[in-house]
């Protein structure tokens, strides 16, 4: 089982804003990196760090922390974001490549 | 632009040794980073199976470490992947990718191959 915890499924209205969570022990320690995927294609990154967004994001995509919670955040949610999203942060022993199981993100 | 591309059999018999490469194109290998496996199941999520330096240090999942070796060819600007033993549980999709540091406090996996199904079956 990972370390991390996801919500395997969360949906959002078009245009609203969605919070995607992962959960673990080490987040109160270690910044987390999120990762968008669409079917059939690569995982892509969207957050890493406290709150970096790499060229290209768009600037709906933010990323926060709060104890053992990271956060990624989608504020008016587009059709375009529907996708797998998989957060990754270190484990027990600060090892940096666990991930967490994915939360599926449902744009209606 | 940082490209990375895997490529290797994308059959493999159980018992034998699954072998994928990844050619890097637009970064040196040799400039630092470093460049790890990834491996997702059909269906399932993404697990990390192994990273290496350029320098040739690895770091491998202690879940796969017994079977697993990662291998850089720096003059040829890639780096390999090979997983003994396999069964049909080692059927998924294979990632490269590069990633930061260790040690850094924003690590991350910032450029990713396409990916290559491998399955394990007679």
């Amino acid at each position: 089982s990972s370390e991390l915890t996801q919500d395997p499924a969360v949906s959002v209205a078009l245009g609203q804003t969605v919070r995607i969570t992962c959960q673990g022990d080490s987040l109160r320690s270690y910044y987390a990196s999120w990762y968008q995927q669409k079917p059939g294609q690569a995982p892509v990154l969207v957050i890493y760090g406290k709150n970096n967004r790499p060229s290209g994001i768009p600037d709906r995509f933010s990323g926060s922390s709060s104890g053992n919670t990271a956060s990624l955040t989608i504020t008016g949610a587009q059709a375009e974001d529907e996708a797998d999203y998989y957060c990754n942060s270190r484990d027990s022993s600060g090892n940096p490549w666990v991930f967490g199981g994915g939360t599926k993100l449902t744009v209606l | 632009q940082v490209q990375l591309q895997e490529s290797g059999p994308g059959l493999v018999k159980p018992s034998e040794t699954l072998s994928l490469t990844c050619a890097v194109s637009g970064y040196s290998i040799s400039s630092g980073y470093y460049w790890g496996w990834i491996r997702q199941p059909p269906g399932k999520g993404l697990e990390w199976i192994g990273s290496i330096y350029h320098s040739g240090s690895t770091y491998y999942n202690p879940s796969l470490k017994s079977r697993v070796t990662i291998s850089v060819d720096t003059s040829k600007n890639q780096f390999s992947l090979k997983l003994s033993s396999v069964t049909a549980a080692d059927t998924a999709v294979y990632y490269c990718a590069r990633h930061s540091d260790y040690y850094d406090s924003n690590f991350n996996f910032d450029y990713w191959g396409q990916g290559t199904l491998v399955t394990v079956s007679s």
